[in-house]
């Protein structure tokens, strides 16, 4: 089945502590990308990548790292978490750049 | 800043109506949009694209694009209680690689 993964599903941690949410796709993608929808502001994108080794910052990239080292990973890394990091994140996946994305399931963060 | 704008609803409908939502966007090089149905602690799921102005049919749902006045609508024929949720319209960045998603607009048919 083509999709795009996620983990984990529902996170809870405490300010400062380092983590990683995964992404893969499995439908050979070039494109994908990192959302966090907040409650008024709808889905904003965090960060992107064209491919292998090629990623550039969203709209609201400030506390977030990326890498893109395979084709299907695109892993969302959170060095010094913050409070104002809860949120809903969502990754996205697109044939090509400018493209149709599908969604992942989205992973529910939660920073005390 | 680009910007794109929906009404945030809710737009209420009965069901067996067209449902019309809309959605403007400020960046004038746009060149590709969407729309997505997003239901309550799901993911957004992609309904439609278009790239060129005019309309573009596909079922119930027709997306209608006018880039000289910088808007695009979805319309939703023969709505049923399975189609509330919320509408998420979204636009590319021109000149990146970038997208831009509207607020969305809250849909509930009413049965």
């Amino acid at each position: 089945e083509a999709q795009v993964t996620q983990n984990p599903r529902y996170l809870i941690t405490v300010t400062g502590k380092k983590l990683t949410v995964t992404c893969s796709q499995n439908m050979n993608h070039e494109y994908m990308s990192w959302y966090r929808q907040d409650p008024g502001l709808g889905l904003r994108q965090i960060y992107y990548s064209m491919n292998v080794e090629v990623t550039d910052k969203g709209d609201v990239p400030e506390g977030y790292k990326v890498s893109r080292k395979e084709k299907r990973n695109f892993p969302l890394i959170l060095e010094s978490p913050s409070p104002n990091q809860t949120s809903l994140y969502f990754c996205a996946s697109s044939p090509n750049p400018g493209g149709s994305q599908y969604f992942g399931p989205g992973t529910r963060l939660t920073v005390l | 800043q680009k910007e794109v704008e929906q009404n945030s609803g809710p737009l209420s409908v009965p069901e067996g109506a067209i449902a019309s939502l809309n959605c403007t966007y400020s960046d004038r090089g746009s060149q590709s949009f969407f729309w997505y149905r997003q239901y309550s602690g799901k993911s957004p799921e992609l309904i439609m694209f278009i790239y060129s102005n005019g309309d573009k049919e596909d079922g119930r749902f027709t997306a209608q694009l006018n880039k000289a006045s910088q808007y695009v609508s979805l319309l939703i024929r023969d709505s049923q209680p399975s189609d509330s949720a919320t509408y998420l319209c979204a636009v590319t960045v021109s000149g990146t690689y970038k997208y831009i998603f509207g607020t969305g607009t809250r849909l509930k048919v009413l049965a």
